[in-house]
């Protein structure tokens, strides 16, 4: 069965400073990596995806990942994080070997600092 | 603005009713998603409609229900509600592809009192 974790509730970081929010995955087929943000009493809005090929994604906002097959993670990164980026972020995975289902983790909050 | 449109936006209702949450899909988009997210259970996801066919299921409950009809708009049938069902409910779309973002809708809080 494929599931996703996200093992930090929440990620604190000062405006300026290179912000990461980790994500690890396990499927059974090859993984079909997302990353979503939602904003307070908004849906959830799509920033970048991993299907196949360079394991580095670059996304909205200035947000990019990294795919890691060896680790199964796919660790949101951002070189330098705005207050604007607080926000509550999701990582999804789908099963490629078939599967329909997209599942997403907990979330992690992020609170940039000013 | 994804152009997943939910209604209502909020409703109040009483345990023991039953309510109807509607969903319209980005124009051209084939798949409808519905999920729920509470603050225990974190986002949910509970079924998905291709084109008017049931596609997968997740954590759906029996009391709960769902349609894709013609047009491809999509209704979540809630029924003898709980407290516990008070939460967010999300509608996302997207084109089917087996590797495309879904985009979201805006949510349809649900209080049971």
């Amino acid at each position: 069965a494929q599931s996703v974790a996200q093992p930090e509730d929440q990620v604190n970081v000062a405006e300026g400073n290179p912000l990461t929010v980790k994500c690890t995955y396990s499927v059974s087929g090859n993984p079909y990596l997302f990353w979503y943000v939602q904003y307070p009493n908004r849906g959830l809005q799509f920033l970048l995806k991993y299907i196949t090929g360079d394991n580095l994604v670059k996304g909205s906002y200035g947000f990019e990942a990294e795919f890691n097959k060896s680790q199964t993670s796919f660790h949101l990164k951002k070189p330098s994080a705005l207050v604007s980026d607080s926000a509550l972020y999701f990582c999804a995975v789908r099963d490629g070997d078939g599967g329909f289902k997209t599942i997403f983790g907990a979330g992690t909050r992020l609170f940039v600092k000013a | 603005d994804s152009g997943v449109t939910q209604t209502p936006k909020h409703l109040i209702t009483a345990t023991g009713q039953r309510v109807t949450l509607r969903c319209s899909p980005r124009s051209g988009d084939l798949s409808v998603y519905w999920y729920q997210q509470s603050l225990d259970q974190g986002l949910q996801f509970l079924i998905q409609y291709y084109n008017g066919e049931e596609r997968a299921k997740g954590n759906i409950l029996e009391r709960f229900s769902a349609q894709q009809f013609p047009d491809l708009h999509s209704e979540l049938n809630l029924s003898s509600l709980e407290l516990g069902d008070s939460a967010l409910y999300f509608c996302a779309s997207s084109d089917g592809g087996d590797y495309n973002e879904q985009f979201f809708g805006p949510g349809t809080r649900l209080t049971v009192l």
